[in-house]
């Protein structure tokens, strides 16, 4: 099974500033056949399901702002929030769909400081 | 508009069985492939099982493989999942969720609002 590994598991960032998690998988996820990382980023508010941000490392899902962005390849991987919002409090999971199981990285916590 | 709606959790006794279902909406069921993603109170996201759109191929997460049993339905738009022998460990809110491609490789675009699965004496 490909383990994911975020970090941190919590995160305390201000209004308007950048957020950073970073998320490693232990084995590679590109498919160097077709150039795509089979890696996926999530967002769970309290009470919610979650919601796709981003798939293929850093295609954002129709909707999201323009803030979120996903970056990297292989195993090393990086969830950014340029600016971030009161609405943003959340935890974000990271996912490998390139072999089954699907796993999902253990979530990092992110609240304002 | 897409949507799931799952049904058919509550509480079980450990060794007993619960089906669940999740009804589709707005989309072309039959063209996307379907999974269960399960959650434990307070932890994080686990992977359950996928069923191709097809229905030719089914896979399972280790921890369910003999017990629980992925279907669907493409007929009535309904994805299900047989959960059998159950134990404590699987208690959990389970997730219908919806492969965002046609290809089994692919993330969870939509999910439903998720149903509790207690499994206890």
């Amino acid at each position: 099974d490909i383990v994911m590994t975020q970090s941190p598991d919590s995160l305390a960032v201000s209004l308007g500033e950048r957020a950073t998690i970073n998320c490693k998988s232990s084995q590679s996820v590109l498919y160097t056949s077709e150039n795509k990382n089979y890696f996926a980023w999530y967002q769970q508010k309290p009470g919610q399901p979650p919601k796709l941000l981003i798939y293929w490392a850093s295609t954002r899902e129709s909707g999201v702002p323009d803030r979120f962005s996903g970056s990297g390849s292989g195993t090393d991987f990086t969830l950014t929030i340029s600016s971030l919002q009161a609405e943003d409090v959340a935890v974000y999971y990271c996912q490998q769909y390139y072999s089954v199981p699907y796993t999902f990285g253990q979530g990092t916590k992110l609240e304002i400081k | 508009e897409v949507q799931l709606l799952e049904s058919g959790g509550g509480l079980v006794q450990p060794g007993g069985s619960l089906r669940l279902s999740c009804a589709a909406s707005g989309f072309t069921f039959s063209s996307y492939a379907m999974n269960w993603v399960r959650q434990a109170p307070g932890k994080g996201l686990e992977w359950v099982s996928s069923i191709s759109g097809g229905d030719d191929r089914r896979f399972y997460t280790d921890s369910v493989k003999g017990r629980f049993t992925i279907s669907r339905d493409n007929s009535k738009n309904t994805l299900h999942l047989q959960m059998d022998s159950l134990r404590a460990e699987d208690t959990a809110v389970y997730y219908c969720a919806k492969g965002s491609l046609s290809s089994d490789y692919s993330p969870a675009d939509y999910w439903g609002q998720g149903t509790l699965v207690t499994v206890s004496s």
